[in-house]
């Protein structure tokens, strides 16, 4: 059974920096990308970014709005993603949602998510 | 970037009556080399993460029930609940996954009337 759960989510201050993880169970984490996907309260899905396999030489792209401050990495070794924000905004407040794409690229697997609160 | 719009923000529709939902994207998204819409809709209810229903724009989830359908190319697209059930109150989304970034519509809320 495919599982994936975020952690790391809180409370921190306009400015500040906090670093989100995505555990990965059940299928062959090497071999998928990861993205990030977010959602601010009671509002629509807003994709954050994606981290593709080493085999597609671990290539990352971002959201216009995330970009130069959010970082995607992952550790295959441990089967889990990681997303590091810095610079955090108020508008950066929502939930966090790793997923899994399939090859083709839809989601046919996210996890719980974890809530961002960025706020003074 | 491949903007996408969703119509109508919100509707009720009686139990067992018929729902639909629009989708456009701002380019298209069907790929000439396999003839494919690079397009999926979800349904998310409250507290929960999106569930997967439709891809390829008509092609049905496993274990998603036959009342939900996808259709349309290119790029207009239409999700219909062919007999809307309580358990479908949601928000529906669609995306298209053609090219980086990927974007989501900005969701269809589906209530009872």
């Amino acid at each position: 059974e495919v599982q994936l759960v975020e952690s790391g989510g809180g409370l921190v201050q306009p400015g500040g920096s906090l670093k989100l993880s995505c555990a990965a169970s059940g299928f062959t984490f090497s071999g998928s990308a990861m993205h990030w996907v977010r959602q601010a309260s009671g509002k629509g899905l807003e994709w954050v970014g994606r981290i593709r396999s080493k085999a597609n030489s671990y290539a990352t792209a971002y959201a216009a709005s995330v970009k130069g401050r959010f970082t995607i990495s992952r550790d295959d070794s441990k089967n889990t993603a990681y997303l590091q924000m810095n610079s955090l905004k108020t508008e950066d407040t929502a939930v966090y949602y790793c997923t899994r794409p399939t090859q083709s690229g839809w989601y046919n697997y996210w996890g719980q998510g974890t809530l961002v609160t960025v706020s003074s | 970037d491949i903007v996408m719009t969703q119509s109508p923000d919100s509707l009720a529709v009686s139990l067992g009556e018929r729902a639909t939902i629009n989708c456009k994207s701002s380019q298209s998204v069907l790929y000439s080399s396999n003839n494919k819409n690079y397009l999926a809709w979800y349904q998310q209810k409250p507290g929960q993460p999106p569930k997967l229903l439709i891809y390829w724009a008509s092609t049905r989830e496993s274990g998603v029930p036959d009342r939900f359908s996808g259709s349309g190319s290119g790029t207009d697209f239409t999700l219909t609940i062919s007999s809307l059930q309580a358990e479908d109150v949601a928000v529906y989304y669609c995306q298209q996954y053609y090219s980086t970034p990927l974007a989501f519509g900005p969701g269809t809320k589906v209530d009872i009337k």
